[in-house]
């Protein structure tokens, strides 16, 4: 099973959109609704942002969304802000035997 | 408060074996689905494994499957992971992280993560 497909790097300026694309299969992204993004600050524990494609976790700010198009997932952050910098990854189950697979990660800088 | 916390990292050497624990407080242990998931140093996040809330279903990815077990004690609202025949290629941090919600024994996870713990194996 080959880890989902992310951008290397995105940016963007303060107060600017971006969006995070996860492409995989339909053997999992395409598949399932269970697609779910992390925000990873260096040295530090992931922190779940979007859970189910869609569902934000308590205490997430509604600036990030989720979404997911055939066997693209996509992650938006609106109105960027600084402390928005870190890297993310994107989750999803699989219907082959490895069950679970992430993302190549993708580091967001701000401009 | 949702506390976890992982031990029993350290140096090892190929072929060796290690068990992590993931010390888990602060919501009914025994409800939840547990997962370890680990990062490379300077690389990304890779799956290793999962675990019912009952410990009757595990789940491993292809790279572990056979030398890693995963397993619970809901008596002491912890989780291991016994890691036999270890490689250079699991040198790791180790996580654990709870379940968000499961259905049908497909679950979310991570709405709550341990710090991790490091394992090296060395060749």
């Amino acid at each position: 099973q080959s880890a989902l497909t992310q951008p290397a790097s995105v940016s963007g300026s303060p107060g600017q959109s971006i969006t995070i694309s996860c492409t995989g299969t339909g053997s999992d992204v395409g598949g399932y609704n269970y697609v779910s993004w992390y925000q990873q600050y260096p040295g530090k524990a992931p922190k779940l942002m979007i859970y189910e494609v869609s569902n934000r976790p308590s205490g997430v700010s509604n600036r990030f969304s989720g979404s997911k198009s055939g066997n693209t997932a996509s992650l938006t952050i609106s109105g960027l802000q600084a402390e928005d910098e870190a890297d993310y990854y994107c989750n999803s189950y699989t219907s082959s035997s490895t069950r679970y697979v992430f993302g190549t990660g993708t580091r967001v800088t701000i401009l | 408060e949702v506390q976890i916390l992982e031990s029993g990292g350290g140096l090892v050497q190929s072929g060796g074996s290690l068990r992590l624990s993931c010390a888990a407080s602060g919501f009914t242990f025994n409800k939840y689905a547990m997962t370890w998931v680990r990062q490379a140093p300077g690389k990304g996040l890779q799956w290793v494994s999962a675990i019912s809330n009952s410990g009757g279903s595990t789940y491993y990815a292809d790279s572990v499957k056979g030398r890693f077990t995963v397993s619970r004690d809901n008596s002491k609202n912890t989780l291991y992971l016994q890691m036999n025949s270890l490689r250079a290629e699991d040198t790791a941090i180790y996580y654990c992280a709870k379940e968000v919600s499961c259905t049908n024994g497909v679950c979310s996870y991570g709405d709550y993560w341990g710090q991790g713990t490091l394992v090296t194996v060395s060749s």
